[in-house]
């Protein structure tokens, strides 16, 4: 079955850019959603289709994907973006989902 | 409102089954299919598979064959999570989750979670 990884943690200063990869075969040819969760609540969708936002989701948010990466990018980090964030990928092969690892990212 | 309610929390030994409800409102229950996620304590998120509301028809994941059968009363409108079988292991929060549109679209409306605790 497909593999997707994380880096299990990002660390970034409040006001920076935190960058948090997703890593798999070819990821750059497949589709990529990617969802914020915060302790104790069920996640939150902050990007589709790779790149687009939900509405409500901040423009601080923005995804891409490239080879065998996809990134997610969220600029300005406040406190509030705490949370572990996960990659979901589409194998249109299986017709089937995976989720990554999952990263959480902490706000120095 | 648009929304997902599921059942509550379970207690359950091992052996025994269980059955998790995700009631839908606010939406045409059959036009998006609804998939079905677990979460162990302090793990991440596994993606079961998924039932199209349509035509009841249910896809599993990898390891989610077998002791786990989604299925629906459209009637009113909700889906259900049976269990079987049930082992130590299972400790999760089951979630059920929307699709955003098509299948492949990812989910952008998510249940508040079932939490099934299985021990003895």
């Amino acid at each position: 079955s497909y593999v997707v990884t994380q880096p299990p943690s990002v660390s970034v200063a409040p006001g920076k850019t935190a960058r948090i990869t997703c890593g798999g075969n070819d990821i750059g040819s497949k589709t990529v959603h990617w969802y914020q969760q915060k302790p104790g609540q069920a996640p939150v969708l902050v990007i589709y289709y790779d790149s687009d936002r939900p509405s409500g989701i901040p423009e601080r948010f923005s995804g891409s994907t490239s080879g065998n990466t996809a990134t997610l990018t969220i600029s300005r980090v406040g406190a509030g973006d705490e949370a572990d964030y996960y990659c979901q990928v589409w194998d249109i092969n299986s017709e089937h989902f995976v989720f990554g690892t999952g990263t959480k990212v902490t706000v120095l | 409102q648009v929304q997902l309610v599921q059942s509550g929390s379970e207690l359950k030994k091992p052996g025994a089954s269980v059955k998790v409800s995700c009631k839908a409102s606010g939406y045409i229950f059959t036009t998006y299919a609804m998939n079905w996620v677990r979460q162990a304590p302090g793990q991440g998120l596994e993606w079961m598979g998924w039932i199209n509301t349509n035509t009841g028809n249910p896809t599993y994941a990898q390891g989610f064959t077998g002791r786990f059968v989604f299925s629906l009363d459209t009637s009113v409108t909700t889906a259900y999570l049976q269990i079987s079988s049930l082992k130590a292991e299972d400790t999760a929060i089951y979630y059920c989750a929307r699709a955003n549109g098509p299948i492949s679209s990812g989910v952008n409306l998510w249940g508040q979670g079932t939490l099934v605790t299985v021990s003895s």
